[in-house]
């Protein structure tokens, strides 16, 4: 059974890189079909999704964000990682990894990473 | 972009009610349309998948059903459990995705 779990610093500077980590157990992060995503969450807002990369490097935005993000695979390490550059208190949140899987003729984010919270501030 | 809309954007029910969601897309996705729970400190939950097929492990209290650009997810019986936020999720293109703003579940 595939797990995620999200890794890095919890507080971050203002205009300084938010950088995450999200280490896949329990199955490989090579595969032909599905995308790694990361969705991020600010409080009391709702779901945002922030980008998806595959295995092969090829990536995909939100376009509000993507001047800003850099998404990366470690296929040695079984890891995806982000990075938010230029960061400012709207980017506090709870930043979420997950698998955008195929299966049935449906994309869907399953499994989910616990989640971390990471806070903009001085 | 396509953009997703909830309504509601919260609901007051009590333990046994049935509960409906709707959610609207800007333009029509098929049936590319997930639904996932979000309930504080834990990770979301995928639901329903496909407008239709329930997530292996999920009760069959819950229901989706859609197409095009209108869509619901249905809780036959409200359990203690699902006091929560649900979101609907287009994935009518795996490279542009876009969720809607979120409907609260809260206790009457």
């Amino acid at each position: 059974q595939v797990q995620l779990q999200e890794s890095g610093p919890r507080l971050v500077k203002p205009s300084e890189t938010l950088s995450l980590t999200c280490t896949v157990s329990g199955g490989s992060i090579i595969n032909n079909i599905d995308y790694w995503g990361w969705v991020r969450q600010p409080p009391g807002k709702g779901l945002e999704w922030i980008g998806s990369v595959h295995h092969t490097g090829g990536t995909y935005f939100a376009p509000s964000l993507r001047s800003r993000v850099t998404l990366s695979v470690d296929t040695s390490k079984n890891h995806f990682s982000l990075k938010l550059t230029s960061v400012t208190a709207a980017d506090t949140a709870d930043y979420y990894c997950a698998c955008y899987h195929y299966s049935s003729g449906s994309y869907y984010f399953d499994p989910w990473g616990q989640g971390t919270r990471v806070t903009v501030s001085s | 972009d396509i953009q997703m809309t909830q309504s509601p954007s919260s609901l007051s029910a009590s333990v046994g009610d049935r509960v409906t969601i709707t959610c609207r897309a800007s333009q029509s996705i098929n049936i590319y349309l997930n639904w996932y729970q979000v309930t504080p400190g834990k990770a979301p939950k995928l639901l329903i998948y496909g407008a239709t097929s329930l997530q292996s492990g999920v009760p069959s209290r819950f229901s989706g059903s859609g197409t095009g650009t209108h869509f619901t997810l249905t809780i036959s019986s409200l359990q203690p459990e699902d006091f929560a936020t649900y979101y609907c999720q287009n994935s009518h293109s795996p490279l542009a995705l876009s969720f809607g703003g979120g409907t609260k579940v809260e206790i009457k």
